[in-house]
């Protein structure tokens, strides 16, 4: 089967513009993640899908940051507009439902300027 | 949160067994061990979980204390390959469905050759 796959796989922007970073989880999970790590700190996670809803948003760090997962399959992660700070590897990561193993991609590399 | 303790690192020649530990004493009766993995420029990659008992898979066997306030990781023959971070996690339930990674600063595993 396909992984998740994660798109783009590097973002460089300027602070204040826009960036969108789009990922696509395992056909068929209803759980999908989004986690990210900064420069020289821990993978710390952002939130939670169940299908189209947001499950738990308590890592979304300001409301510059905005996910989606319309429709319940592909999710996009849109930070506007981006500051210094905001620079890292953002994850995704889908699994089953249940206590079934997180799938995760290969990470966008946000790079913020 | 609860929590893990990992060394920062450990070093392990090719061919031999490597064992990492985990220390979890705050763990609840409800919390699942589960480990995984990072190799570099890749995304977190699930190894092996257990609740009480000991568990094989292809990949690694997990040992869980009786108490299960700690646990090992055991790589029967570690390659090159098996180089990476690699991360203890309780896997907090609550509400029967909702569930996240905590990730810490894991254990860099160095394999020489």
């Amino acid at each position: 089967e396909a992984g998740v796959t994660q798109f783009p796989s590097h973002s460089v922007i300027e602070k204040g513009q826009t960036v969108t970073l789009r990922c696509d989880p395992i056909s068929g999970h209803d759980n999908l993640y989004w986690y990210r790590r900064v420069m020289g700190k821990e993978i710390k996670f952002l939130l939670h899908f169940v299908k189209e809803s947001k499950q738990d948003e308590s890592g979304m760090p300001n409301n510059r940051f905005l996910a989606e997962r319309t429709g319940g399959t592909y999710s996009t992660l849109k930070v506007q507009p981006a500051e210094l700070e905001d620079s890292g590897v953002y994850f995704c990561a889908s699994s089953a439902r249940g206590i079934s193993p997180l799938h995760f991609g290969n990470g966008t590399r946000l790079t913020v300027t | 949160d609860a929590k893990t303790t990992q060394p920062n690192s450990m070093e392990s020649n090719e061919e031999e067994p490597v064992h990492l530990p985990c220390n979890h004493s705050t763990i609840s009766g409800t919390d699942y061990i589960h480990w995984y993995r990072q190799l570099p420029s890749q995304g977190p990659e699930y190894v092996i979980h257990g609740l009480t008992s000991n568990v094989n898979n292809r990949m690694a066997s997990l040992a869980i204390a009786e108490d299960r306030k700690s646990s090992t990781l055991i790589l029967h023959r570690a390659t090159l390959r098996d180089a990476a971070v690699y991360y203890c996690i309780l896997r907090e339930v609550w509400g029967g469905s909702n569930y996240k990674l905590t990730f810490g600063k894991g254990t860099l595993l160095t394999v020489n050759p």
